[in-house]
């Protein structure tokens, strides 16, 4: 596809459930970035890839909280043991560049995110 | 750690109005700012981005300065049209360049 694509679109999880979100990015992108953003708020950053490798993932709020890209393009993010505070927007996004610094506009895209919602 | 405020919250023009948008940041040490636009249920398109040793970025109807020492930049949007109804967002990157910190966003109505 020409952009980023994640699946599912929405997601209703009972608590307690798992889940896991999909993120096809813009075919030889070198970087995927996860965000988490609650309604009302800005995105706030989980975690980042370069190729496979997970350079950074010092913003997953708990351990329940598992990324992967193992071949360097689809990533997945998994929600273990669901809780409501879990309840977002997903957001994921992939550049061209192996970093953001020097960057330009428009190099980096974002999908359309995955709403989760944990009853 | 790097926290971005963005003011006003929300704001809402009637069509034709110039319109700037603030966003303040607190840590100065980064590498760039972008501005970007959601609208609702969308992910985010980036309009304009900075680099730290750049004052302003122009594309169309949209101008962005930055005074990094102060901490601050601002969104000008000249003309504003109906079209422009969105939350507009700015996030600083800092930390090995790989990620974001983002405000909160200003969401903006303009009125036909």
């Amino acid at each position: 596809g020409a952009g980023v694509s994640q699946s599912p679109r929405y997601k209703v999880a009972k608590r307690g459930q798992d889940v896991a979100l999909r993120c096809d990015p813009i075919s030889g992108h070198v970087s995927l970035f996860w965000y988490q953003q609650a309604l009302g708020q800005g995105p706030e950053f989980l975690t980042y890839f370069q190729n496979e490798a997970q350079l950074d993932k010092s913003g997953l709020p708990s351990d329940r909280f598992f990324a992967e890209r193992p071949e360097g393009s689809v990533s997945t993010l998994k929600i273990q043991r669901t809780q409501q505070e879990d309840s977002a927007v997903y957001l994921c996004a992939s550049s061209p560049r192996r970093t953001l610094q020097g960057a330009r506009t428009g190099e980096l895209f974002f999908g359309e995110g995955s709403r989760l919602t944990v009853l | 750690k790097q926290e971005v405020t963005q003011i006003p919250a929300a704001l809402s023009v009637p069509e034709g109005e110039n319109l700037v948008l603030n966003c303040s940041f607190t840590d100065s040490a980064i590498y760039n700012l972008q501005w970007f636009r959601q609208d609702p249920g969308k992910g985010l398109t980036s309009l304009l981005l900075i680099q730290s040793s750049q004052r302003e970025q122009t594309s169309g109807r949209l101008n962005a300065s930055l005074d990094k020492s102060s901490g601050r930049s601002t969104l000008y949007i000249a003309a504003s049209q109906p079209g422009d109804s969105a939350t507009y967002l700015c996030a600083v990157t800092k930390t090995s360049g790989s990620r974001l910190t983002f405000g909160e966003g200003t969401q903006l109505t303009v009125n036909p």
